[in-house]
């Protein structure tokens, strides 16, 4: 079975820098997707990036951007000039490409906070 | 453009009550339809999911139930509540397998 593991439950950054949050994952399939969702304090739960696995570049939104590393199973999202609307949660999530594999599976989560 | 609806927003009720979540979404056909659970400060729990109308998957044995009756509604209920029920609920939709997922607004419920 796929697992996702964010193993920093709390993160903090300065307004205006830069700050990476961790996310690792471990399956059996070569072909797959993830994803980092926001979920601010509203609780709606927002796409912020897709990588597909079997892309090399890493994926880009703005001022978010993610390492992919496929051989270490590592997909961190990189958060630039970070802004106080940023505060949120963030998951990762991860899917597979098989028909009969509809399902998202999620990691535990990190807390960002923004320092003024 | 795709939309989807959860109501209510805000839902209290007492143990043993009967529950309604309907969630909708617009603008699309044949999505694969899910519903989540989520206890404040923690992460996402799948209860259900449908890839099909009448098609549904239960994730976790519990007080729940859902129901596909149409194609773009997806029904979250129970015969009667239990204090664990309590939490904020998701409803989100996808095209299908590799897809990302859209959610809904959610709605909190608690059951006093």
């Amino acid at each position: 079975a796929q697992t996702v593991t964010q193993s920093q439950p709390e993160m903090s950054v300065q307004e205006a820098e830069t700050v990476t949050l961790s996310c690792t994952y471990d399956t059996s399939e070569s072909d797959y997707y993830l994803f980092w969702y926001k979920q601010p304090p509203s609780r709606q739960m927002i796409l912020v990036i897709r990588q597909e696995a079997y892309k090399q570049q890493n994926a880009t939104e703005n001022r978010f951007s993610v390492n992919f590393q496929k051989a270490a199973k590592s997909f961190s999202l990189k958060i630039s000039d970070s802004q106080l609307g940023d505060a949120a949660m963030y998951f990762c999530a991860y899917t597979g490409s098989n028909f009969g594999n509809e399902k998202l599976t999620f990691g535990t989560g990190t807390r960002l906070t923004i320092i003024p | 453009s795709q939309t989807i609806h959860q109501w209510p927003a805000t839902l209290v009720q007492p143990v043993g009550s009967p529950l309604s979540l309907e969630c909708t979404v617009e603008g699309t056909s044949n999505p694969n339809l899910y519903w989540y659970r989520q206890a404040a400060g923690r992460g996402l729990q799948l209860l259900f999911y449908s890839v099909g109308i009448g098609q549904i998957s239960s994730e976790v044995p519990q007080n729940l139930s859902a129901s596909r009756p149409q194609d773009r509604q997806f029904i979250l209920s129970s015969k009667k509540l239990l204090l664990s029920d309590s939490g904020f609920y998701l409803c989100a939709w996808s095209r299908g397998v590799s897809y990302e997922q859209y959610f809904g607004p959610g709605t909190r419920l608690t059951v006093t």
